[in-house]
């Protein structure tokens, strides 16, 4: 079966530090480019930060360039975001997508939540 | 950046009708446009790529057509586990854009 699976999601204080995984199987990884989309509570579905297959190519959404970083690990089949400088907009449902163009695959996500 | 709208904002339907939502890009995406489909607690769902090619699994009463700035996706017959948010994406170019939803609610 062809799945994402995310973790490492949790209650952290503004301008703390969190870093996601995500956990990928059924597909070859190391062929497929992946994306991170948020979901705020009530709210819609945020485009955050995109890697390549082989992370040549590495895209940012203004409101986290600078402070989340991006990377994969592909003998690991795994995606990471490292996420600093945390501030209460950040609160959301993380989900990591798989592809290019549309998202075909998604995992259920992972909660985030910045709050003192 | 490329602003995706929808409307309406909620469509409230009775089963076994029809539903037609719009989705309107800001400049042409071609037809580098998808839909996908949302449920309380879950993640979303590819339904539509393409503007107008269903994804794998989908069922045929759902349907996409448009081109450039004006996208509709029609659900020709609803069912019970059609009530959900529905949300178009663009993915013409970067960064990739979604609309804000529309929520189809049951009448």
């Amino acid at each position: 079966e062809v799945q994402l699976v995310e973790s490492g999601g949790g209650l952290v204080q503004p301008g703390g530090s969190l870093r996601l995984s995500c956990a990928a199987s059924g597909f070859t990884f190391s062929s497929y480019s992946i994306n991170w989309v948020r979901q705020a509570p009530g709210k819609g579905l945020e485009w955050v930060s995109y890697i390549s297959s082989s992370s040549s190519t590495i895209y940012y959404a203004d409101s986290v360039k600078g402070r989340f970083t991006i990377s994969r690990d592909n003998a690991k089949n795994s995606l990471y975001l490292q996420m600093n400088s945390l501030r209460a907009e950040d609160t959301a449902v993380y989900y990591c997508a798989r592809n290019f163009y549309y998202m075909d695959v998604w995992g259920k996500g992972t909660t985030v939540t910045v709050s003192s | 950046e490329i602003v995706m709208t929808q409307s309406p904002a909620t469509l409230s339907v009775s089963p076994g009708e029809r539903a037609t939502l719009s989705c309107r890009a800001s400049q042409s995406v071609s037809s580098n446009l998808a839909w996908y489909q949302q449920k309380p607690g879950q993640a979303p769902r590819l339904l539509i790529y393409g503007a107008s090619t269903r994804a794998t699994g989908i069922p045929a009463r759902f349907s996409g057509s448009g081109s450039g700035t004006e996208f509709t996706l029609t659900i020709s017959s609803l069912q019970s586990e059609d009530f959900a948010v529905y949300y178009c994406q663009q993915y013409n170019s970067w960064p990739r854009t979604f609309g804000q939803g529309t929520k189809v609610e049951i009448k």
